[in-house]
């Protein structure tokens, strides 16, 4: 079964400071798309970047890149020179097609709460 | 403005009453979904859909319905509500052309049941 796993309830970063978001991921496809979205707390979700699994380049979008290991399985999300505005939930989520087949299944991680310190 | 909007925002009801969470998206996305967030779980599938009459369960359906008749809709139901689905609901839209089709998400809607 996909699976998606965060091992980070909390992190506190210093502003201007780089902080990495851990997420690891489970699935027996070879093809599937792995997602970050924010969510600050007023509630909306944000898409942040995303990564193919068969990318063989890291995605960066601005200040954010995505840490890809394939053999690992890790996603990690690096979100360069904090911001106030970044303290929010994090979800990473993975994008695959289901036993199935052509039926594609979204699966989120519980989350990481970042917190930038002034 | 290319959205997805759904009805009502906030909702409390009592147990067992029936009640339909509507979703709507104007971007003639396939793929829509329904999601719940819970604290310390995440957001979980409900159901998801990938076009018109093609709908699937996600990894917490019970206990809900959907249907998607119009492309642009895809309603929630949950026919006899229980305490267990208080909840922040997110309905969601995308193309399904490929995996890397980013989500489209709407404000969420916040259900408490008594």
């Amino acid at each position: 079964a996909q699976k998606i796993t965060q091992t980070q309830p909390g992190m506190f970063v210093q502003e201007k400071e780089a902080v990495t978001l851990d997420c690891t991921y489970d699935t027996s496809d070879q093809s599937y798309g792995l997602f970050w979205y924010k969510q600050p707390s007023s509630g909306e979700m944000i898409f942040l970047i995303y990564q193919g699994s068969y990318d063989e380049q890291n995605a960066t979008e601005g200040r954010y890149s995505l840490n890809f290991q394939k053999a690992r399985k890790s996603a990690n999300l690096v979100i360069s020179a904090s911001q106030l505005g970044d303290s929010a939930m994090y979800f990473c989520a993975m994008r695959d097609f289901t036993i199935q087949g052509g039926y594609q299944k979204v699966t989120f991680g519980i989350g990481t709460k970042l917190q930038v310190i002034p | 403005e290319a959205q997805v909007t759904q009805n009502p925002r906030y909702l409390i009801t009592v147990t067992g009453k029936k009640l339909t969470v509507t979703c709507s998206q104007n971007m003639n996305h396939e793929y829509m979904s329904w999601y719940r967030q819970d604290p310390g779980l995440g957001l979980r599938q409900i159901y998801y859909s990938m076009n018109v009459e093609v709908t699937d369960k996600g990894d917490v359906p019970e206990g809900y319905k959907v249907s998607r008749k119009e492309k642009r809709n895809f309603p929630l139901i949950l026919e006899s509500p229980s305490p267990n689905q208080t909840s922040l609901y997110f309905c969601a839209s995308s193309r399904a052309s490929g995996l890397s089709d980013t989500q489209y998400f709407g404000p969420g809607t916040r259900l408490t049941v008594l």
